[in-house]
C-alpha cells in the first residue's frame, strides 16, 4: 500500500512569491491534515478535512494560506506571498477516522530567502 | 537512560541499553496519547498508543506508561537498537469546540552509541 505522497519534497523561493504544496493521501483515508513543523519544534495542526470539508481551520492564516481538498482526495495547500517566517516543514497526514492512525507523509521542506 | 522529554532534549544510551523518554502534558481532558519517531528527513512514524482508561500498553520493544494524576507520559524503549536513534514526540488528543486536534510535545533526540 503507498503510503502518504507529497511533492516537492524540497522548495526554495524569495519572499513574496507564492508556493503550494501537493499531498495525495492513503486510499480510502477521509480524514486529512495539513501540519507546519519548524526547526526542531513538534508539529502544529494547520487544517483538518473531513473528505472535502475543512472542519478544523483555525490555526490557519487565512491572511496568506489557503488550502482545498477537491472531490476529497488530494490536496493543495498555498502560500501567497511568502514571508521568511513560513520556512518549516510542511507535513501532510491521513486517517481513516479523526486523530487515530495517523500516517504522516515525508514532508516539503520549504526554504524562504 | 532516562529524559524529562521537554527540559532535556537530547538523550545519549549505549547500544542494548534501556531507553526511557518522558513527557509532561498539559491538558487533564486528553484521551489519547501516541508516541511518535521522526527520523531526519522523514515524516512521524507511529509507535505506539494509550487511552486514559489504560496506564501501561505494551508492543515490540516498546511500553508506554500514562500517569493521570501527574499527566505523564513515558516511553520504555528495550535493548535500544542503532536504528532507534531519532526524534520522539509525544502527542496528545485534545477535545476542542471545533472537534478534535493533537497538540505535539517539542521532543527527545535519541542517540543510540555502539
Amino acid at each position: 500500500e503507498a503510503g502518504v505522497v507529497q511533492s516537492p519534497r524540497y522548495k526554495i523561493i524569495e519572499k513574496k512569491q507564492p508556493v503550494a504544496f501537493w499531498c495525495n493521501p492513503i486510499s480510502g483515508h477521509n480524514t486529512l491534515y495539513w501540519y507546519r513543523q519548524n526547526l526542531g519544534q513538534g508539529p502544529e495542526l494547520l487544517i483538518r478535512y473531513e473528505n472535502e470539508e475543512a472542519v478544523d481551520d483555525s490555526q490557519l492564516p487565512k491572511d496568506r494560506f489557503s488550502a482545498e481538498r477537491l472531490k476529497g482526495v488530494d490536496s493543495t495547500l498555498k502560500i501567497q506571498p511568502a514571508e521568511l517566517g513560513d520556512s518549516a516543514v510542511y507535513l501532510c497526514a491521513s486517517s481513516t477516522t479523526p486523530n487515530y492512525g495517523y500516517t504522516f507523509g515525508s514532508g516539503t521542506r520549504l526554504t524562504v530567502v | 537512560g532516562e529524559s524529562v522529554g521537554l527540559h532535556l532534549p537530547t538523550l545519549s544510551v549505549q547500544e542494548g541499553d534501556n531507553s526511557i523518554i518522558n513527557c509532561a502534558y498539559s491538558n487533564s481532558a486528553s484521551d489519547y496519547f501516541i508516541w511518535y519517531k521522526q527520523e531526519s528527513g522523514k515524516g512521524p512514524q507511529f509507535i505506539i498508543d494509550i487511552r486514559s482508561n489504560m496506564d501501561k500498553r505494551q508492543g515490540q520493544r516498546v511500553t508506554v506508561l500514562l500517569n493521570k494524576t501527574v499527566k505523564h507520559l513515558s516511553l520504555q524503549i528495550a535493548a535500544t537498537q542503532p536504528g532507534d536513534s531519532a526524534v520522539y514526540f509525544c502527542a496528545e488528543n485534545l477535545n476542542s469546540n471545533s472537534g478534535y486536534a493533537l497538540n505535539f510535545g517539542k521532543g527527545t533526540s535519541l542517540l543510540v552509541t555502539p
